[in-house]
């Protein structure tokens, strides 16, 4: 298997463009979590997805986000506009709720954003 | 609040001592903990999950506790090589029901194993 894959690695934009982060998770899991890290707030879970129905959304810092998963192999964290303290690392990570490794999270390599 | 540190400071060992890295929690409950490795530039890597039921677990030169009365989990690495310099991550889950599936994350600790 691949892994959780994230695109684009790097993204540099300008204040008030709409930025689109994408994640295909592993095939076959069942939960999908978006991540942001900061070096002042460590990781923060912003919203996650049970089986494509976002179940808690409550770290979406504010409207300006939203995410989407319209199936199984497919999300978007979008941002519009995007805002220079919105630079950060985002990450993508799912799981699957059997097997032997219950709530093990596999993480994507992530998104450097950089809003100028 | 609710509340998870780990180390505060970074760790600086020498190689074939064993680090020990620390992950307190307050006002949780949690019904797992997991420990992760993450590298520069890098997405976090999973290492080893202990239940509530469990007090400890080990994995090669790993080993991890679980005090569900202090609060606290204790994460050993033994006989430390430079290859294990990166950052620690504790993640506590809650019991499943509403909370189910997800985790919350410490800030981590930086370890750095000297040769």
């Amino acid at each position: 298997d691949a892994g959780v894959i994230q695109s684009p690695r790097h993204e540099v934009t300008e204040m008030g463009q709409e930025v689109t982060l994408r994640c295909k998770p592993i095939s076959g899991h069942d939960y999908l979590f978006w991540y942001r890290q900061t070096m002042m707030r460590g990781l923060e879970l912003l919203i996650y997805f049970n089986n494509n129905v976002p179940i808690d959304d409550s770290g979406m810092p504010e409207d300006r986000f939203s995410a989407k998963m319209p199936n199984a192999s497919f999300s978007t964290l979008k941002i519009q506009p995007s805002e220079p303290r919105d630079s950060a690392v985002y990450f993508c990570a799912s799981s699957s709720t059997g097997g032997g490794s219950y709530n093990e999270q596999f993480f994507g390599p992530g998104t450097r954003l950089t809003v100028l | 609040s609710q509340k998870i540190e780990q180390n505060s400071e970074a760790l600086n060992i020498q190689e074939g001592k064993t680090a020990t890295l620390t992950c307190n929690y307050t006002n949780y409950s949690p019904a797992y903990l997991q420990w992760y490795r993450q590298d520069p530039g890098r997405g976090p890597v999973f290492l080893l999950l202990i239940r509530e039921n469990e007090k400890e677990k080990r994995k090669e030169r790993l080993k991890v506790t679980f005090d569900t009365t202090l609060k606290q989990s204790l994460f050993h690495i033994t006989a430390s090589q430079p290859a294990d310099s990166a950052t620690y991550l504790c993640a506590l889950d809650m019991c499943p029901g509403a909370n189910a599936g997800k985790s919350t994350f410490g800030d981590g600790t930086t370890l750095t194993v000297k040769p």
